[in-house]
Order: C-alpha cells, then sequence, then structure tokens
C-alpha cells in the first residue's frame, strides 16, 4: 500500500511554545488528509478533516485557533499545536486519501507522533 | 461519547486457534465499518471492511460478521498466527457524511502465543 510518513515521531517541548507536525504522502498524492487524537488506551478521535487548498474542517470541540491545519500541497499537511499546554500531550496521527469518492481502504494512516508537552 | 466500542482492552489466543474481536455502535446510522490492524510505531492498515446491507463479509482468514439489530460486530480470525499480534481497531462511519470520516474504537490487543 502507499505510504504516509510524519515528522517528528516524538516531540518534548515546553509549556507556552508551538509545535508542527508534519504529514506526508510519499508515493501518491493527497487530496484529503485527516488529523486523529489518540489518549491512551481511548479510541483515535478525529480532529480535523483538511482538504488541500482549502480551510480545514474542525469536529465539534476542536479549537481551530489551537491546533491550526495547513494542506499547502497535494503531498503535506501540517498540523500546528499553538501555545502547548501539558493537556495537548497525545498521539496524533494522519491519514490521507488519494481522492474523494475513494473507497475506505484507499485510507492510509502515518504512524503517529508522540507529543509531550512539560 | 464513544458511538463504537470495543470493550475488551486485550485478547490472548493460542496459535491455530480462534480470535474473535467484538465491537459495539450506538449510531444507528452507521452503514460502513471497518477493521484496521496497528503495530507498533507504525499507523494502522485495513484489513477488512463490511457494508450495512450485509451480514458478513470473509476475505481469507479473516472474517467480519454484522448484526445490525444489536449494533454488533465481530472480526474471526482463524487460525490465529504470531503475526497476528497487534492493535485491532473497529472503525464505522455514515457513508453519506464526508467520506472518510471514521469513528473509532479503542482497540483491542491481541497475543498471539505458540
Amino acid at each position: 500500500g502507499a505510504v504516509v510518513s510524519q515528522h517528528p515521531s516524538r516531540v518534548i517541548c515546553k509549556s507556552g511554545t508551538s509545535v508542527k507536525i508534519e504529514c506526508r504522502s510519499l508515493d501518491f498524492q493527497a487530496t484529503t488528509m485527516f488529523w486523529y487524537r489518540q489518549f491512551p488506551k481511548k479510541s483515535l478521535m478525529l480532529m480535523a478533516t483538511s482538504n488541500e487548498g482549502s480551510k480545514a474542517t474542525y469536529e465539534q470541540g476542536v479549537e481551530k485557533d489551537k491546533f491550526l491545519i495547513n494542506h499547502a500541497s497535494l503531498t503535506l499537511s501540517t498540523l500546528t499545536v499553538t501555545s502547548a499546554h501539558p493537556e495537548d500531550s497525545s498521539f496524533y496521527i494522519c491519514s490521507a486519501m488519494t481522492s474523494p469518492g475513494s473507497s475506505y481502504n484507499e485510507q492510509f494512516f502515518g504512524p503517529g507522533t508522540r507529543l509531550t508537552v512539560l | 461519547d464513544q458511538q463504537v466500542k470495543q470493550n475488551s482492552p486485550s485478547l490472548s489466543v493460542q496459535e491455530g486457534r480462534i480470535s474473535i474481536l467484538n465491537c459495539d455502535y450506538t449510531n444507528s446510522m452507521f452503514d460502513y465499518f471497518l477493521w484496521y490492524k496497528k503495530y507498533p510505531a507504525e499507523g494502522p492498515t485495513f484489513l477488512i471492511s463490511i457494508s450495512s446491507i450485509k451480514d458478513k463479509n470473509e476475505d481469507g482468514r479473516f472474517t467480519v460478521f454484522l448484526n445490525k439489530s444489536a449494533k454488533h460486530l465481530s472480526l474471526h480470525i482463524v487460525p490465529s498466527q504470531p503475526g497476528d499480534s497487534a492493535v485491532y481497531f473497529c472503525a464505522a462511519s455514515v457513508s453519506t457524511d464526508s467520506w472518510g470520516k471514521l469513528q473509532f474504537g479503542a482497540g483491542t490487543q491481541v497475543v498471539v502465543t505458540p
């Protein structure tokens, strides 16, 4: 299957700083990318849907000003956690889809990024 | 409000035996269900899916059963192999909603012992 990478895999930052996480589709063009957050022993919670060239659509309860998403190209979406606080510590994972209407097994997931805010 | 639930956080099964993973959902609008498998340090990978118009879908050693009236689905792996040791996520979606939006369960850690 297609490969999706995330960078960094782990990041530790101080409270109040901003952290950027990159999600790249390595061998295909992704018109749509999704960002998820996973708490320990909890399910993956969808945060937002990111479409190339347009504003992200955020799920209810997700602060768009805190979690900035930019899908600047067909192979790259970024999630910036602004003014991070310890409660933002989590596992963030992205997925990428080749085109609208693709079958679900054409949604490929990245390996995730572990964010720890001190 | 978690709409997809996997109530068994872990499952241990002997190699060659059947693994049965369960998943319950609360949203009656869900009409497409998927199972993903995840190894450590890797993203989830698609395993098998089922549409609500079916009650069974089979792919090799993997079979998914859907009971709409009970809002329950299960994944059967037979025979279980050591390489099946992973976390399995159940996911569901409303196909008339934004395509690709999935609601996940918390996952079940499967350990296949020799």
